[in-house]
């Protein structure tokens, strides 16, 4: 079965620091992927996304994401925080040969002190 | 463009009742899919609806079932409710079944005592 792994429960991070959330996926076949950012007391909301082309991908508020085919992963980057990044992050894939659902992450709760 | 709404935004019910949730999907789609997010968790796929036929299934036992109607907008239906159904249950729309992004609604919480 597809699996998703965010290594990082819990980040702490004081501003204007540099941010990397690992994710790591279980499946051999054609993936999309996703980040989805969860503010409090709001709606998941599209980050970025990956479907070919150009591993690096940009998304919304500076950040971007990595996608490594070898090592599975998928990981989001941001080179200085803010604290209004101060949220939920979930990373999903979905596998193209496997149907049309998203399998999260158990997501990564990102704090900013300012 | 006007987004995905769910209702009720909250829920509270007791072990062996019923409930239905409603979605209502964002203007120009036909998919709605369903998630379960319990807390510390992430959202866990229940099922899907395209055109008002279901289109995959997550690991989830007859009792949760849903419908979609004409104008795309859905229910979920829970029957004999069990204290581990408290959740967040979130409805998410998106153009075609493999359309790039499954937009989310705000959620029913629901609490089963």
């Amino acid at each position: 079965a597809q699996s998703v792994s965010q290594h990082n429960h819990h980040v702490i991070l004081s501003e204007a620091a540099s941010l990397e959330l690992g994710c790591n996926y279980s499946y051999g076949g054609t993936v999309n992927l996703f980040w989805y950012v969860q503010y409090p007391g709001q709606h998941l909301q599209l980050l970025l996304k990956y479907f070919s082309g150009d591993p690096l991908v940009k998304g919304i508020k500076g950040f971007e994401a990595e996608f490594i085919k070898s090592k599975f992963s998928f990981n989001l980057r941001k080179p200085s925080v803010q604290w209004s990044d101060t949220a939920e992050y979930f990373c999903a894939v979905r596998a193209n040969q496997a149907g049309t659902a998203l399998i999260f992450g158990k997501g990564t709760t990102l704090s900013v002190s300012s | 463009e006007t987004g995905v709404t769910q209702s009720p935004t909250h829920l509270i019910k007791t072990r062996g009742q019923q409930v239905t949730l409603r979605c209502s999907s964002q203007s120009g789609h036909n998919t709605v899919s369903w998630y379960q997010q319990a807390l510390g968790q992430g959202p866990q796929f229940i099922f899907q609806y395209y055109r008002e036929e279901e289109n995959g299934r997550g690991n989830f036992p007859p009792r949760f079932s849903g419908l979609q109607f004409p104008n795309y907008s859905s229910e979920l239906n829970v029957n004999a409710l069990e204290l581990d159904d408290s959740a967040l249950y979130l409805c998410a729309s998106s153009q075609e079944t493999t359309s790039e992004t499954q937009y989310f609604g705000p959620g029913t919480r629901l609490l089963v005592l």
